[in-house]
């Protein structure tokens, strides 16, 4: 089945080691989107990309990079993680089309930071 | 700038009930999008109903439906015949880059 998978399901880093959470999806879809999501908190928008246009959202921490060398992969790079990043890490799809506005997600990656 | 509005933090349904979360949105474009998305304790958000602004009926997907007022930018979600399985938070979002509001606890309880 076409779907968003994102690996792994779970990763513990130490604090200020560098990080990396993958996203990959068989959709074709055209955009995609990395969330963070704090615990009994909303998802929080990081950034997205748009084909290969890069958008980063105003207020996400320089500390966050991410990169998409094809259409099917999207990786989140966390340059120095601390405390504070400990999350979940929501990856989401869209085809971006007329009338055709659902976000796919994947089932997220649980971030923890020792 | 785009904001989603949940008042409920929280809502008790008893099984098999109809229950009604509610949503309001503020946005300044023109033609957007409204979505609900249930998050079950495992933690994937899994798609549930859209509305589009332009639609001219109200959307349903099953038990889900969608009480969409334009005028009062409200897009309330209705569930009718609650399961013990819809006990979850729920998110009202918007638009393309889908903007969260602060999510619903829903509890079903028998």
């Amino acid at each position: 089945d076409a779907m968003v998978i994102q690996n792994p399901r779970y990763q513990v880093t130490q604090f200020g080691k560098p990080v990396t959470l993958s996203c990959s999806q068989t959709l074709n879809h055209n955009v995609m989107y990395w969330y963070q999501q704090k615990s009994s908190q909303a998802p929080k928008l990081l950034f997205h990309y748009y084909d290969k246009d890069f958008n980063n959202e105003a207020d996400t921490p320089d500390n966050f990079q991410s990169r998409r060398p094809n259409t099917s992969f999207c990786f989140l790079d966390i340059r120095s993680p601390g405390l504070g990043d400990a999350a979940m890490y929501l990856c989401a799809t869209s085809r971006m089309a007329m009338g055709e506005r659902r976000l796919f997600f994947g089932s997220g990656t649980q971030l923890s930071v020792l | 700038a785009q904001k989603i509005t949940q008042t409920q933090p929280g809502m008790f349904v008893q099984e098999k009930e109809a229950v009604t979360l509610d949503c309001t949105y503020d946005t300044s474009d023109p033609s957007y999008g409204l979505f609900w998305y249930k998050q079950p304790s495992s933690g994937e958000m899994i798609f549930l109903i859209y509305q589009g602004s332009y639609d001219q009926q109200n959307a349903t997907e099953g038990r889900y439906s969608l009480n969409f007022q334009k005028a009062r930018k409200s897009a309330n979600l209705v569930i009718s015949a609650s399961q013990l399985g819809d006990s979850a938070m729920y998110f009202c979002a918007a638009t393309d880059k889908l903007i969260f509001g602060t999510g619903t606890r829903l509890q079903v309880f028998p």
